[in-house]
């Protein structure tokens, strides 16, 4: 199983900064997977990157892949309280495996 | 409308008896997958079915088992739930991996081992 490492772990920041977050490997993916998941739930699919060097924006958030397809980046813009919660990358080209995941608390 | 459906949402058993968690779809995916989450943690894959193909994670206890009859339908059995198996599990299905690949989850059972 292909591994993703993710960085910060945890990131605790005041409502309205920026942030990203890193998903790695040593591994070349075909595509990557974002997801977010909130307390009591199950994690709920973000965004696929495919190409290597794609970005794809989903309002506030955007994802880039890394020309390798080794890693990915998610940068959040003007965090609002709404953004908390874990962040997991997936990815490979073996069944949905997960990164450790970085959880996010923005506050108020 | 809930496309995975995950029954019970709660789960409590007593030690070392047996439960059966299970799991629904609606969108026709061709894989499924059963995911275990302790708190604080990522999600840590347990098994995943590619149609009828089962594959078992090579750190997988062997207390736990699956079964899934048809394709709408995925079962995760605990043969003697121990106090570590206390967590949330977590059921998913996707398209196969490739462009356009899509995966949904449930919300979850949240297992209990008193």
């Amino acid at each position: 199983t292909q591994l993703l490492e993710q960085s910060p772990q945890f990131l605790s920041i005041q409502e309205g900064e920026n942030l990203t977050v890193y998903c790695n490997s040593s591994s070349v993916f075909s595509s990557l997977q974002w997801y977010r998941q909130e307390p009591g739930e199950g994690p709920v699919l973000l965004v696929t990157v495919v190409t290597g060097g794609e970005v794809k924006k989903l309002k506030r958030l955007t994802f880039q892949f890394g020309d390798a397809r080794k890693d990915s980046s998610l940068h959040i813009t003007a965090a609002q309280p709404g953004d908390t919660g874990l962040y997991l990358c997936a990815g490979g080209n073996t069944p949905l495996v997960f990164g450790k995941g970085t959880r996010l608390s923005v506050i108020a | 409308d809930a496309m995975v459906i995950q029954n019970p949402r709660y789960q409590v058993t007593q030690f070392g008896k047996p439960v059966t968690l299970s799991c629904s779809q609606t969108l026709n995916h061709n894989v499924m997958y059963w995911y275990q989450q302790k708190s604080s943690q990522a999600p840590k894959l347990l098994f995943h079915y590619y149609d009828k193909d089962f594959n078992n994670e090579a750190d997988t206890p062997d207390n736990f088992q699956s079964r899934r009859p048809n394709t709408s339908f995925c079962f995760l059995d605990i043969r003697s739930p121990g106090l570590g198996d206390a967590a949330m599990y977590l059921c998913a299905t996707s398209t196969p991996w490739g462009q356009g690949f899509k995966a949904f989850f449930g919300q979850g059972t949240r297992l209990t081992v008193v």
